[in-house]
Formats: C-alpha cells, structure tokens, sequence
C-alpha cells in the first residue's frame, strides 16, 4: 500500500509546454504539500492545503496552480514551462497543518524541460 | 527570513564509526527543527526531530542535540552501517508557516 503516491515519476517537455503532476495520499491526512528540489538537491516548499484550502504559498511563478479536488489528492499544473523548472517536486501529506506534523512524502517526479 | 546553513555537504565515515551533520539557523524565533534522511530516488523521510524546548533527543543510534543560544543544531549518528548513506537534511520552522531547508549532506558509509 503506497502511503503518497504521485504519477508520472518521470516527464520530459518541452519549453513553452503545459503540464500536470498528480498526487493522492491515503493515509486520510488533512494537508498536502508540493516542494520542488532543484539540481543540487536544495529543496524548498512551494506550496500546502489543508482541507482543500491553501495555507501556504511561497514565493512560486504564478505559472503554476495547485489544485485539491478533495482531502485526499492535489495536483500541481505548470503552464509555459521553462528550462529552470526542471527539478524533482516532490507531494507530501500530513495530519493537519502544523509545518510540526510529521510530513510523508511522495517518490517524486522528475521533471526535465527541453 | 530564515536562513539554514547545514555543514558539511558530503561525509564519508567508516562502517562503525560515527557521523556528525551540524545546521545553523539565524532566526531565533524557530522552534522545531526536523532531520530528514533521503535514499538514493526516494522522498525525504523523517528520522528524528526536536523542539525548541528540550536541548537532546535520542532514539537508538542517532540523536540530536540543540544549542538555542548559538542557535544550532546536530544529528548524530552512531555504530554507522551502510545502509545510513544518503542525503541528510536539517530544516527550521518557525511560527508553523515557515520552514526552511539546509543544502543538504551526502553521507556515505563504507563497508
């Protein structure tokens, strides 16, 4: 049983495009994440939901949206890809809101733009 | 903003020996610091982590120790065995809405 999963593990683009990656959690957490590592494995957050309500929006392009359909899934939509949005995003999820709760996270998906 | 420093970005130890990752943090206004271990195409997953309040928290072979008034902090791990190599990372939060990573140290263990 994947506890974060997230779909592809692995996408090639290129610039100009538009893109999505998926995750869903099923451990009946209230918040989810999307963190991006860049190259150098530096990794920061991007963004969180608590309840399909954002609470956490870090100095991210507006070219990209989350989205929460529901608790358990939030999906991260790239528009007009560029080649410095090439990274590893990793979802994670945790029981509620407090950055103190344990945070489980996703494979990754690797995202490399051309 | 806060600002984490985590030293040093690689350590390569012999099996059995132990390892000390060291993060620095310049707003003290943090107050939970988690240690994350992260296996080659893996997620990060977290291996111990401490509050502001408590100055040493232990479980099995690694602890951390917190030093609020020089404000940093360590991982120790100890009787390290090649399955501990990875990536290693301490981070910071503060005020629940603020959390930020150190760059990251490769551990590598050998046999």
């Amino acid at each position: 049983d994947t506890a974060v999963s997230q779909t592809p593990k692995y996408l090639v683009t290129q610039m100009g495009n538009d893109k999505s990656i998926k995750c869903e959690q099923n451990l009946g957490h209230d918040t989810m994440y999307w963190y991006k590592q860049d190259s150098k494995k530096f990794l920061k957050i991007m963004f969180s939901y608590n309840n399909k309500e954002l609470i956490i929006n870090e100095t991210v392009p507006n070219r990209f949206s989350p989205k929460s359909p529901d608790k358990a899934h939030l999906n991260l939509h790239i528009n007009s890809l560029e080649l410095g949005d090439s990274a590893v995003y990793f979802c994670a999820s945790s029981q509620d809101a407090r950055l103190q709760s344990e945070q489980y996270f996703g494979p990754g998906t690797r995202l490399t733009v051309t | 903003g806060e600002n984490v420093e985590q030293h040093p970005s690689t350590l390569s130890v012999q099996e059995g020996d132990s390892a000390v990752i060291k993060c620095t943090y310049s707003d003290s206004a943090s107050n939970y610091f988690p240690w994350y271990k992260q296996e080659l195409g893996k997620g990060p997953q977290l291996i111990i982590d401490i509050r502001s309040n408590v100055g040493e928290k232990k479980d099995q072979r690694i602890a951390v120790t917190l030093n609020k008034t020089a404000k940093h902090f360590s991982l120790h791990i100890t009787e390290t065995q090649p399955e501990d190599s990875a990536v290693y990372f301490c981070a910071a939060i503060k005020n629940n809405n603020d959390m930020r990573f150190g760059a990251g140290t490769r551990l590598t263990v050998k046999p």
